[in-house]
């Protein structure tokens, strides 16, 4: 199964600032990824998919990138209702898998 | 809209099993296929399995076969998940997610507000 690692762990970014989270896949995944946000007591909610197309009804202030191995989500500027927890999922093959995490923090 | 509204939650014994239903509406039930994800406590998502609504085929994680069963009934548009031979490790909420129209291997578009079941003796 491919293996999704994020990095890092924990980021710590004050409100305004850029955010860019970081997962890399054991094998190639092409752009068939996908971004999610979760907060506490929540279900996770799609912000990317396939690489870089936003969900409906999230903000242009998020967007995705890379293909391959290195994929990457940016916040350009952080509110305070961005402050959760981050996974990466991949799409491209069987079973389908997810990073472990970033949690974004308030620094 | 759509939405899936899951069960509510569940107390079981280890070696019990648990049976989680997840009821779609706001759509066409049987167009869109139905995934069911794990979230231990604190921990990451674990995709377990998914069923397509029409002719209730099903594909299982390789790390829950032979004790998971997801089923349908689309006279209700619900779908189920039960897990047997259950562990203290099976403590989790479990999530049924959809998949776009069509779509089985895809991003999750919609999920259900989850179901906590805890193992305990």
């Amino acid at each position: 199964e491919i293996v999704l690692t994020q990095s890092p762990a924990t980021l710590s970014v004050s409100p305004g600032e850029r955010a860019t989270l970081s997962c890399r896949a054991s094998q190639s995944v092409g752009r068939y990824f996908a971004w999610y946000q979760q907060k506490p007591g929540q279900a996770p909610r799609v912000l990317i998919y396939d690489a870089s197309n936003r969900a409906t009804g999230i903000p242009a202030r998020f967007s995705g990138s890379g293909s391959g191995t290195d994929l990457t989500l940016t916040i350009s500027s952080l509110e305070p209702e961005d402050f959760a927890v981050y996974y990466c999922q991949q799409r491209s093959n069987w079973p389908i898998t997810f990073g472990q995490g970033t949690r974004l923090e308030i620094k | 809209q759509v939405q899936l509204v899951q069960s509510g939650a569940e107390v079981r014994k280890p070696g019990a099993s648990v049976k989680v239903s997840c009821k779609a509406s706001g759509y066409t039930f049987t167009t869109y296929y139905m995934h069911w994800v794990r979230q231990a406590p604190g921990q990451g998502l674990e995709w377990m399995g998914i069923i397509n609504p029409s002719g209730g085929t099903t594909d299982y994680a390789q790390n829950f076969r032979g004790r998971v069963t997801m089923t349908r009934d689309t006279s209700t548009s619900t779908v189920y998940m039960e897990l047997s031979g259950l562990k203290y490790e099976d403590t989790a909420i479990y999530y049924c997610a959809r998949t776009p129209e069509g779509h089985q291997l895809a991003h999750f578009d919609y999920w259900g507000q989850g179901t906590l079941v805890t193992v305990s003796s």
